[in-house]
């Protein structure tokens, strides 16, 4: 198993630039979950899908994020345009049954989104 | 890799001891719950889990505590191990309204040596 696989590992763009994050999730499992980590809020949920439906999307921080699921095996995290305070790293992770509760999450390594 | 906050608490033990990192959830209706480890550069990754209906359940190494009285959980960690070295993260689930995982801020462990 290749676990949850992210790309790309680390991103470096201008602010006012567009940036797409991009998300595998583990083959069988039904939900994906987009987080951010920051030193100073920790793990914030961005927004979750069940069966690539978009379940909660109330953690994206404005209209400058948006996330799709076209299919069960990939996702994207895009923003647009990019602003400094965005740099954090971005997590993707997807279990076999969120948002019912009950099923642990399993994570990627993150990208590591730097905005100058 | 950068992965947590600069004022984590930190507990720090001798290799050998056993372990023991608090976390005190917030919400009453949460039912599920866990336990991740963060090491450096990577993603949280899954130690153990309890449900609410449980009080205590145990892996290889590790336990886990549920008090929901005073809404608290706890990792007990045996012999640990200089590989357990890492930011160790609780996450509930609450029962209702959003049910995604929610985490804490977390506990860094350093192992000496």
């Amino acid at each position: 198993d290749a676990g949850v696989i992210q790309s790309p590992r680390h991103e470096v763009t201008e602010m006012g630039q567009e940036v797409t994050l991009r998300c595998k999730p583990i083959s069988g499992h039904n939900s994906l979950f987009w987080y951010r980590q920051t030193m100073m809020r920790g793990l914030e949920l961005l927004i979750y899908f069940n069966n690539n439906v978009p379940i909660d999307d109330s953690g994206m921080p404005e209209d400058r994020f948006s996330a799709k699921m076209p299919n069960a095996s990939f996702s994207t995290l895009k923003i647009q345009p990019s602003e400094p305070r965005d740099s954090a790293v971005y997590f993707c992770a997807s279990s076999l049954r969120g948002g019912t509760g009950g099923s642990p999450l399993h994570f990627g390594n993150g990208t590591r989104l730097t905005v100058t | 890799g950068e992965s947590v906050g600069l004022h984590l608490p930190t507990l720090s033990v001798q290799e050998g001891d056993n372990s023991i990192i608090n976390c005190a959830y917030s919400n009453s209706a949460s039912d599920y719950f866990i336990w991740y480890k963060q090491e450096s550069g990577k993603g949280p990754q899954f130690i153990i889990d309890i449900r609410s209906n449980m009080d205590k359940r145990q892996g290889q190494r590790v336990t886990v505590l549920l008090n929901k009285t005073v809404k608290h959980l706890s990792l007990q960690i045996a012999a640990t191990q200089p590989g357990d070295s890492a930011v160790y993260f609780c996450a509930e689930n609450i029962a209702t309204g959003r049910r995604a995982l929610t985490f804490g801020s977390g506990t860094r462990l350093q192992v000496q040596p």
